[in-house]
């Protein structure tokens, strides 16, 4: 069973901190691994795509990926409150053609 | 501008009818996907296609049928065997195999 598992929150911050975001899959063979945010009653917008262990930095977002622990993060530095909305994780499945989503994670930041 | 066209944006029906939902791209991508997200969830996989005259199941495929006749259309039928069609409905597609999602704007499907 292909699963993404991320916590619901809601994950709350004040502005100005890093807000840090987790997800965990369960096939070991994956390789692409992506962060998409999603306002209330929008479509998901694609914020960090990650192939490789490490970290990707892009602006105030760090994508980090452990493959050997099946962990991938998304920490948002200097958190404003138009970062406040529902962040998806999705994983690209070893031999699969489609993206499985987690239930999202919850932010909320307060001014 | 290139990009992936849903409409309409709000649809309603009565219960037991079908419904299409239209989805157009004009990114030139070869594979085209739906998915399905009710309140507080994720999204779920419908159906997928990655060449024109092909698809394939997804998670939750039950009550739903598509066509792809054109690399640029993907329309989705809900038809009445759907026992919980209420969703948010969106289309996406992507370039090559480890590139991510492009969403469209979505469809609300409301059945009473």
């Amino acid at each position: 069973q292909k699963e993404v598992e991320q916590n619901s929150g809601p994950l709350s911050v004040p502005e100005g901190a890093i807000a840090s975001l987790n997800c965990t899959y369960s096939d070991r063979g994956s390789q692409s691994f992506f962060w998409y945010r999603q306002y209330s009653g929008k479509s998901p917008e694609l914020i960090m795509s990650i192939y490789s262990n490490g970290d990707k930095e892009d602006g105030r977002f760090t994508a980090q990926l452990n493959k050997a622990s099946q962990y991938v993060s998304l920490l948002i530095r200097d958190s404003q409150p138009s970062d406040s909305a529902t962040y998806l994780c999705a994983v690209l499945y070893q031999a699969g053609t489609a993206l499985i989503f987690g239930k999202g994670t919850t932010l909320s930041v307060s001014s | 501008d290139g990009g992936i066209t849903q409409s309409p944006k709000y649809l309603f029906r009565k219960e037991g009818q079908n419904v299409t939902l239209s989805c157009e791209q004009n990114l030139n991508h070869d594979a085209m996907y739906w998915y399905r997200q009710d309140p507080g969830q994720g999204l779920r996989l419908i159906y997928y296609s990655q060449i024109v005259n092909d698809f394939q199941k997804g998670d939750i495929a039950e009550g739903y049928s598509v066509s792809r006749e054109k690399k640029e259309s993907f329309p989705l039928t809900v038809t009445s065997a759907q026992k919980n069609p209420t969703a948010f409905y969106l289309c996406a597609s992507r370039r090559e195999a480890n590139s991510p999602l492009h969403f469209g704007n979505g469809t609300r499907l409301t059945v009473t």
